[in-house]
């Protein structure tokens, strides 16, 4: 069974700061990985799709990047700022199937 | 282009009734999906449309019921509301390509409360 971990848990640094949020899975037949945000109350906004056979992906300050075979993925951002406070989550989608499997998620605040 | 809506945004229900919770989209997706979102058990499907008139089981059916209305429409029913039923719930959607380029869009949620 696919299982997906996202550490830690919640993250606060201040702004300016390049971070690093992790994501593991257990099984690496996947189609791809993609990245969520999700901001109170609200739903989820799709950051970046990274396909199987892909290594990274980069939108404006975002890079994700992929190893299927040691199950990893990272979101980096850079020169974090108060409005990247939000919610973010990864989603693996597994092989042969529609659903995608999610994390729990990492809470990141950026402080002024 | 409104993407995917779910309506209501808010409901409160006495356990034993039942509602059903609306999701459109207006993307021409093929693939339409909902899912809960519970504390420390993250987002976790209940059932998934691969297409116009096919409807699948995800992990956590029990309880539920959908409806492919049309290619746009994709409802989920709850027939007999229990506490354990108190989530917010998410409908996403998708063009449904068999590879691995197919991403979810997903609607604002609807938050549930079953007293």
């Amino acid at each position: 069974k696919q299982e997906v971990t996202q550490i830690p848990a919640a993250l606060s640094v201040p702004e300016g700061e390049n971070l690093v949020l992790n994501c593991s899975f257990t099984d690496s037949a996947i189609y791809n990985l993609q990245w969520f945000r999700q901001d109170p109350g609200k739903g989820l906004t799709s950051l970046l799709l990274i396909q199987s056979s892909q290594r990274e992906q980069t939108s404006g300050r975002l890079n994700a990047s992929l190893d299927k075979s040691s199950g990893r993925s990272t979101l980096y951002i850079a020169a974090s700022q108060p409005g990247d406070s939000a919610t973010y989550l990864c989603a693996v989608r597994i092989q042969g199937a529609q659903k995608l499997v999610f994390g729990q998620g990492t809470r990141l605040t950026i402080n002024p | 282009n409104a993407g995917v809506t779910q309506t209501p945004k808010f409901q409160v229900l006495k356990t034993g009734q039942s509602m059903t919770l609306q999701c459109a989209q207006d993307m021409n997706h093929n693939s339409m999906y909902w899912y809960r979102q519970d504390p420390g058990m993250g987002l976790r499907l209940i059932y998934y449309s691969a297409s116009e008139g096919t409807t699948d089981k995800g992990e956590v059916p029990n309880g539920y019921n959908v409806s492919r209305l049309n290619k746009r429409e994709f409802s989920l029913r709850l027939e007999s509301a229990a506490p354990s039923q108190t989530s917010v719930y998410f409908c996403a959607s998708s063009k449904g390509l068999a590879g691995g380029t197919d991403t979810q869009y997903f609607g604002p949620g609807t938050r549930l409360t079953v007293l």
